[in-house]
């Protein structure tokens, strides 16, 4: 269980296209999703958390225009990158987290396999 | 300031060794989890510390937590050439985000 599910696995575009990316969680719904960012041999980075039917919370430098977040169903996300640039070229990586027993939160955030973004 | 700093970057041990990360934090965290990642690939998840608890396993894992010293490690038995991946720790707070650490970079050579 807690199958969490991303497509596409990988896309080229051109810069200045924009570019969607699906979160989905497959077998269990999930009231929050994270976006994250990693650039090679590097961490990840949050660019922000969006709760079902509610604006997102992009984090600090995080350009919430550029980096357009729905969270329309609780078990769907979607990132749209507009007006792509090269600088955008990331692996993007998408997380839920499911409520826990009695309605409480859980701590546990499943990730998806990523996204291979590179914009030429 | 960066949550979650790691070391060493990078590890390379012969199959079989034990190999031990270390990850230290900052502020306050409610839980510390452990992750592995392939390259190329998402996260997976491998074990989580409350902030109560002093040390945990999960088959050949062991996790320690310190928080008067805001650090914790990982400790993979016997590992395998398999074992190769990065491994990262998150803390979380009081809410639910996450905070990764910088990665170590395990390579287990046959």
């Amino acid at each position: 269980g807690a199958v969490v599910s991303q497509h596409p696995s990988w896309v080229i575009c051109k810069s200045g296209t924009s570019v969607k990316i699906e979160c989905r969680s497959l077998d269990f719904q999930a009231t929050t999703m994270f976006w994250y960012r990693q650039f090679p041999k590097q961490s990840l980075m949050l660019m922000a958390t969006s709760n079902e039917g509610s604006k997102a919370t992009y984090e600090q430098g995080v350009e919430k225009d550029k980096f357009l977040i729905n969270h329309a169903s609780l078990t769907l996300s979607t990132l749209t990158v507009t007006s792509a640039h090269p600088e955008d070229s990331s692996f993007y990586i998408c997380s839920a987290r499911s409520r826990g027993l009695a309605g409480g939160m859980t701590y546990e955030q499943y990730f998806g396999p990523g996204t291979r973004l590179t914009v030429t | 300031s960066q949550q979650g700093e790691e070391d060493p970057q990078a590890l390379s041990i012969q199959e079989g060794e034990n190999a031990t990360m270390n990850c230290s934090y900052k502020t306050s965290i409610n839980n510390l989890q452990w992750y592995r990642q392939n390259s190329g690939r998402g996260l997976v998840h491998l074990i989580l510390i409350r902030s109560n608890e002093r040390e945990k396993h999960s088959g050949r894992l062991r996790v320690t937590l310190d928080t008067s010293k805001k650090s914790s490690s990982l400790l993979i038995t016997a590992s395998r050439a398999a074992d190769t991946a990065s491994y990262f720790c998150a803390t979380a707070a009081s809410g639910s985000r996450l905070t990764f650490g910088e990665g170590t970079q395990l390579t287990v050579n046959p």
